[in-house]
């Protein structure tokens, strides 16, 4: 079982409509990543979190260190949005970062 | 403010050879982190870098390895290279001291190397 573990896996949503991409993990972390991959290989970060939420813009981020959980949520999808969306967490006294393998976003119009 | 900056971008090297990757971070960033992305593991962390020093490993074997210049340029290096070295390598930088553990991170394009 992989320590990081994102659903769906792939996702397809019609222009307009409520994202939610989910993120558990299996061990104790210090913080969590969302980032964003476009095709072509370019990843943007779009939130780092130790507890509760953020938002920014059509984006909001929230994580439940006691449940080892954390969502994104994307408001008002767009074509623009599709891309993969990655979740990646710090873990271990040394830190280290382990990756989820990635939910693939389709927004068509 | 110019981005992160990876160089080469793309590239092509034979087994057994060793190649060596550089990474430019925003000026003012002195975290640089490195990873590996493939088709069958995904990303994977590499190492992490901060003010010359190495700051936290993944699990590499020890040839891959890395280091950072005065100027928190970074360089990584893979040694004896094999055929599932072939992967996209992207560096990060961070703005905070913390590095991967509390600051943003700013990926490069990456270096998009082949091993024949």
């Amino acid at each position: 079982k992989n320590e990081v573990e994102q659903s769906p896996q792939n996702l397809t949503a019609q222009e307009g409509e409520f994202i939610t991409i989910n993120c558990s993990y299996s061990v104790g972390i210090s913080a969590l990543h969302w980032l964003q991959q476009h095709p072509g290989g370019g990843i943007v970060s779009l939130f780092m979190l130790s507890s509760g939420k953020k938002k920014h813009g059509r984006l909001i981020a929230t994580i439940n260190i006691q449940e080892k959980h954390s969502s994104l949520h994307i408001t008002a999808s767009h074509p623009r949005d599709s891309a993969v969306y990655i979740c990646a967490v710090v873990t271990g006294t040394a830190s280290k970062l382990t990756f989820g393998t990635g939910t693939r976003l389709q927004v068509t119009l | 403010k110019a981005g992160v900056t990876q160089t080469p971008r793309y590239l092509i090297k034979t087994r057994g050879q060793q190649v060596t990757l550089s990474c430019s971070p925003i000026s003012g960033h002195r975290s640089v982190s490195w990873y590996q992305q493939t088709p069958g593991q995904g990303l994977q962390f590499l190492f992490e870098y901060f003010s010359e020093t190495q700051r936290n490993k993944g699990n590499f074997p020890g040839r891959f390895s890395g280091r950072q210049f005065s100027n928190s340029r970074s360089e990584m290096n893979v040694s004896t290279l094999e055929l599932g070295d072939s992967a996209l390598y992207l560096c990060a930088s961070s703005p905070a001291s913390g590095g991967i553990n509390t600051g943003e991170l700013f990926f490069g394009e990456g270096s998009r190397l082949t091993v024949l």
